[in-house]
């Protein structure tokens, strides 16, 4: 059965600071999503890593997949205050339905 | 604008009585799929649907039925509602899910109390 874990559940922040949330997997997966969740809100689509090796940025966030250590990762580049959500990480298992993680809570101080 | 639309966005029920939450996309998907979101487990996917009368079960699909009979809509059914579905659910569609067109487009949540 896949299991994705994200850790840290919960984070604290500075800003400025870089950080990075990880995402690791259990069984076998090409497909792996991040999503950004506010407060009260629904869930917008960061980005969609679909091979080994694949890497993608967007302003102060990349995301990264290694297939073969079943880890994603998330870095977060001179964080601001706009940047506090909770991040989720989902894995495809291969018959197009999808497992999340439970989330990082991402705070940003000033 | 291109939107997926859930409704209800509260709903208060009792046990065992038959709702419906509605989810309507205006963007010509074929993907389409229901979750739960509850504290500390993050999201789970109920049920999915590749096409018009094609639906599959997620990982929770017990107490919940769907149809995909239009494209558009994707309603998620609760026979007989129990308190352990009272939950934040979420509906969401793709364009062409599994077939390189991956980025889902979600609803803005129903929350579900069951008392």
């Amino acid at each position: 059965e896949l299991k994705v874990e994200q850790n840290p559940l919960f984070l604290s922040m500075q800003e400025g600071k870089n950080y990075t949330i990880y995402c690791n997997y259990s069984t076998t997966s090409d497909r792996l999503y991040w999503y950004r969740q506010d407060p009260g809100k629904s869930l917008e689509s960061l980005f969609v890593l679909l091979s080994n090796g694949a890497v993608k940025q967007e302003g102060r966030l990349m995301a990264s997949l290694d297939t073969k250590a079943r880890l994603s990762t998330l870095h977060i580049t001179a964080a601001v205050h706009d940047l506090s959500a909770t991040y989720f990480c989902a894995v495809d298992r291969g018959n197009n339905d999808m497992r999340f993680g439970a989330g990082t809570r991402l705070t940003v101080k000033p | 604008e291109a939107q997926v639309t859930q409704n209800p966005r509260y709903l208060i029920t009792v046990t065992g009585k038959k709702l419906t939450v509605t989810c309507s996309q205006n963007m010509n998907h074929e993907y389409m799929s229901w979750y739960r979101q509850d504290p500390g487990l993050g999201l789970r996917q109920i049920y999915y649907s590749m096409n018009v009368e094609v639906t599959d079960k997620g990982d929770v699909p017990e107490g919940y039925k769907v149809s995909r009979k239009e494209k558009r809509n994707f309603p998620l059914i609760l026979e007989s509602p129990s308190p352990n579905q009272t939950s934040l659910y979420f509906c969401a569609s793709s364009l062409n899910f599994g077939a390189g067109n991956e980025k889902l487009f979600f609803g803005s949540g129903t929350q579900l109390s069951v008392l």
